[in-house]
């Protein structure tokens, strides 16, 4: 079942700018891990963070993890109109590994 | 990195017919799979766990005799649809367990099956 909720639900950004999207979740979990999606594709793993990090990068891309808050976030930096996708995550959870997704946050980057 | 291919990448049927869809992971071993499906704007949904040698895990609501599911080999998991619907025509993604070390799990996605029945 879906445990993840993002917001924003849609975000529109010049391209160089900045795109920062949150993550919460309700249960205890293992890792979290960000996705991208391409309009009618499958998913491209971005960036796994574990329950015991609270900062990693990749990249241009920066993820949070507060477990204290249940809530993680990504930052995209100087975007590029190719960042322009749908982005989810996904909980690992704890016991069994299945993930769970969040509803996702769509991103425009504008040329 | 670790591959994972899914056949056909679309598939269009009639109503009543039953389709097979297979999720290969091509470079690693994956003694778990899992099935998602994804309908148009929506986040994706966990359908079934598949476990090779063993019978699948269905999600709470998802029916296991419509959407059968055989995991035959430490390589492959096949989702079968059988009698489908116009309601069943959604975006279908397997993604293969690796586990690269023995606390953590990652998951790699296939590229998708597109259905649609008429």
């Amino acid at each position: 079942s879906q445990q993840g909720e993002e917001d924003p639900q849609a975000l529109s950004i010049q391209e160089g700018e900045n795109a920062t999207m949150n993550c919460s979740y309700k249960t205890s979990i293992n890792n979290l891990q960000w996705y991208r999606q391409n309009s009618g594709r499958g998913l491209v793993h971005l960036i796994l963070i574990r329950s015991n990090e609270r900062e990693k990068h990749s990249g241009r891309l920066r993820v949070t993890l507060d477990t204290s808050k249940k809530s993680s976030s990504l930052l995209i930096t100087a975007s590029r109109a190719a960042d322009t996708a749908s982005y989810f995550c996904a909980t690992a959870r704890s016991n069994d590994y299945k993930l769970s997704f969040g509803a996702g946050t769509t991103v425009t980057v504008r040329a | 990195g670790a591959v994972v291919s899914q056949h056909p990448s679309w598939v269009i049927c009639k109503s009543g017919t039953s389709v097979k869809i297979e999720c290969r992971s091509l470079d690693f071993q994956a003694t778990t799979m899992f099935w998602y499906r994804q309908f148009p704007k929506q986040s994706l949904m966990l359908m079934a766990t598949s476990n090779e040698g063993s019978k699948a895990t269905y999600e709470q609501g998802v029916e296991k005799d419509k959407f059968l599911i055989n995991h035959a080999s430490l390589t492959l998991s096949t989702l079968t649809v059988t009698s489908a619907h116009p309601e069943d025509s959604s975006f279908y993604i397997c993604s293969a367990d690796s586990r690269w070390d023995s606390l953590m799990h990652e998951q790699f996605f296939g590229p998708g099956t597109r259905l649609t029945v008429l």
